[in-house]
C-alpha cells in the first residue's frame, strides 16, 4: 500500500538547522509531485513547499523562502526538506504529502504521519 | 495570496444530522477546491477534490459543491466516525492555502 514515513524532526535552537526526510513506498515515486505541509500546535494547515516529479520545478511559501530547500532522490524514493535559520514560528508538525495524480499536482493524498519540529532555546 | 475563510469554525451536531460547512475564497479559484478531514493526532485525509469529486474510498454521504469563490462541503447523515476537523484548500495558485478549519463536535 502507499506509505509515506517522515523522520528527522526534533528540538533545535533558534538559528539552527534540521533536515527532514520522507520515505515513500507502494507507488512509483518518480511519477508524482511531492509537498511539505506543516501544522503549528493547535493551528491550521500551512503549505510549505512542492517539488515536481523530476525536480525541475519547486515553490515555497513566503514564510520559508530563502531558508528552506526541498529536494528529492527518485532513486531512493525519498523527499527531503533542509531547514536553515530556524525560528520559533517554524515549530510545527511537518507532513510530507503526495499529489493525488499526475493531473492534480496541488491536491494532497496520502499524507505521512508527520514529524514534530520544535524550535526553542 | 488567496485567503480561504471557513464557516462556522465549529459546529455541534448529532448522529444522523445533515451538516454543511462553507469555504469562501478571497478571489475566484474556478473549481480548484479540495476538502480534507483530520482527526486528533492524525494526518489529514482527502475527501473531495475539484470541488465535487469524491476521493476513492470516501463514503457517498460526503459531497461538495460551488464554484468561483463560494464552496460547501455537506455531510448528508453524520456518522460517529465523522466527528473531526475539516479543512478546505485552494489549488488554483501559489501559495496554496487552507481555510482555518471547522471542528464538527458531538452535540
Amino acid at each position: 500500500q502507499v506509505q509515506l514515513v517522515e523522520s528527522g524532526g526534533g528540538l533545535v535552537k533558534p538559528g539552527g538547522s534540521l533536515r527532514l526526510s520522507c520515505a515513500a513506498s507502494g507507488f512509483t515515486f518518480s511519477d508524482y509531485y511531492m509537498n511539505w505541509i506543516r501544522q503549528a500546535p493547535g493551528k491550521g494547515l500551512e503549505w510549505v513547499s512542492y517539488i515536481s516529479s523530476g525536480s525541475s520545478s519547486t515553490n515555497y511559501a513566503d514564510s520559508v523562502k530563502g531558508r528552506f530547500t526541498i529536494s528529492r532522490d527518485n532513486a531512493k524514493n525519498s523527499l527531503y526538506l533542509q531547514m536553515n535559520s530556524l525560528r520559533a514560528e517554524d515549530t510545527a508538525v511537518y507532513y510530507c504529502a503526495r499529489s493525488i495524480s499526475p493531473s492534480y499536482h496541488y491536491v494532497f493524498d496520502p499524507w505521512g504521519q508527520g514529524t514534530l519540529v520544535t524550535v526553542s532555546s | 495570496d488567496i485567503q480561504m475563510t471557513q464557516s462556522p469554525s465549529s459546529v455541534s451536531a448529532s448522529v444522523g444530522d445533515r451538516v454543511t460547512i462553507t469555504c469562501r475564497a478571497s478571489q475566484a479559484i474556478s473549481s480548484w477546491l479540495a476538502w480534507y478531514q483530520q482527526k486528533p493526532g492524525k494526518a489529514p485525509k482527502l475527501l473531495i477534490y475539484a470541488t465535487s469529486r469524491l476521493q476513492s474510498g470516501v463514503p457517498s454521504r460526503f459531497s461538495g459543491s460551488g464554484s468561483g469563490t463560494d464552496f460547501t462541503l455537506t455531510i448528508s447523515s453524520l456518522q460517529p466516525e465523522d466527528f473531526a476537523t475539516y479543512h478546505c484548500q485552494q489549488a488554483n495558485s501559489f501559495p496554496l492555502t487552507f481555510g482555518g478549519g471547522t471542528k464538527v463536535e458531538i452535540k
